[in-house]
């Protein structure tokens, strides 16, 4: 049973420059959330997707957007890049429930460092 | 505003002593809460969580949590310490108000460091 996988591992971009960062969830998992990992920091929720939409977002700027398809694999997208951006770019699955809370499995991160 | 605390950066245990690593949380309405543990250059593995029901949540590798909605706190333990269990410790809170769809909100982490 495959766990939640991410593409790629390690990232060095520019300022300026568009990053594109890619999930796919855990095998049987409809929901995807992205989370950013700061050096020394907890994660900080980004944004989740369900049924292709975006749901749920954090207290992120609009140059973070997303997208899920049809099989519900997922991507993060990040336009015009700051120095600021540079982290652990987490992607975590779950079942949406609303009777059972579900548990977040998470990937293995994208690094991302900003020049 | 929502929060959670891990007051302490880094615990330091002998292998075979009990250990603990504190989280307290803020959240309005009754709180989900979780442990994820995070070794160097990977990504977050879930340990266990409270959602209701007993007090006391068993989880993976013989990690245990204590819920205490009085204090507001989600302590982590574990009987015996192994070197092994040497990592990052991340304390997260889902809040249980309705509509919310999963945001999860993390403490800082606590380093636990297990020596021979």
């Amino acid at each position: 049973d495959a766990g939640v996988t991410q593409s790629p591992t390690h990232l060095i971009k520019t300022r300026g420059q568009q990053v594109t960062l890619r999930c796919s969830p855990k095998s049987g998992h409809d929901t995807v959330s992205w989370y950013q990992q700061a050096l020394g920091q907890g994660p900080q929720f980004i944004f989740q997707y369900y049924e292709e939409e975006e749901r749920q977002r954090g207290n992120f700027p609009d140059r973070f957007s997303g997208h899920q398809y049809p099989n519900y694999s997922s991507e993060l997208n990040v336009n015009a890049l700051l120095l600021g951006d540079s982290a652990l770019y987490l992607c975590a699955s779950s079942l949406v429930g609303q009777r059972y809370v579900k548990t977040q499995y998470f990937g293995p991160g994208t690094r991302l460092l900003v020049l | 505003a929502q929060s959670v605390a891990q007051p302490e950066d880094q615990v330091n245990v002998a292998e075979g002593n009990p250990l603990t690593v504190k989280c307290t949380y803020s959240v309005s309405g009754n709180p989900y809460l979780f442990w994820y543990v995070q070794y160097p250059n990977r990504g977050l593995q879930f340990l266990l969580k409270y959602i209701t029901g007993d007090n006391l949540v068993k989880g993976s590798y013989g990690f245990e949590a204590e819920f205490n909605k009085s204090q507001t706190s989600f302590h982590l333990k574990k009987p015996s310490a192994l070197v092994s269990d040497s990592a990052l410790y991340f304390c997260a809170v889902r809040p249980g108000a309705s509509g919310n769809t999963g945001k999860l909100i993390f403490g800082q982490g606590t380093t636990l460091q297990v020596k021979p």
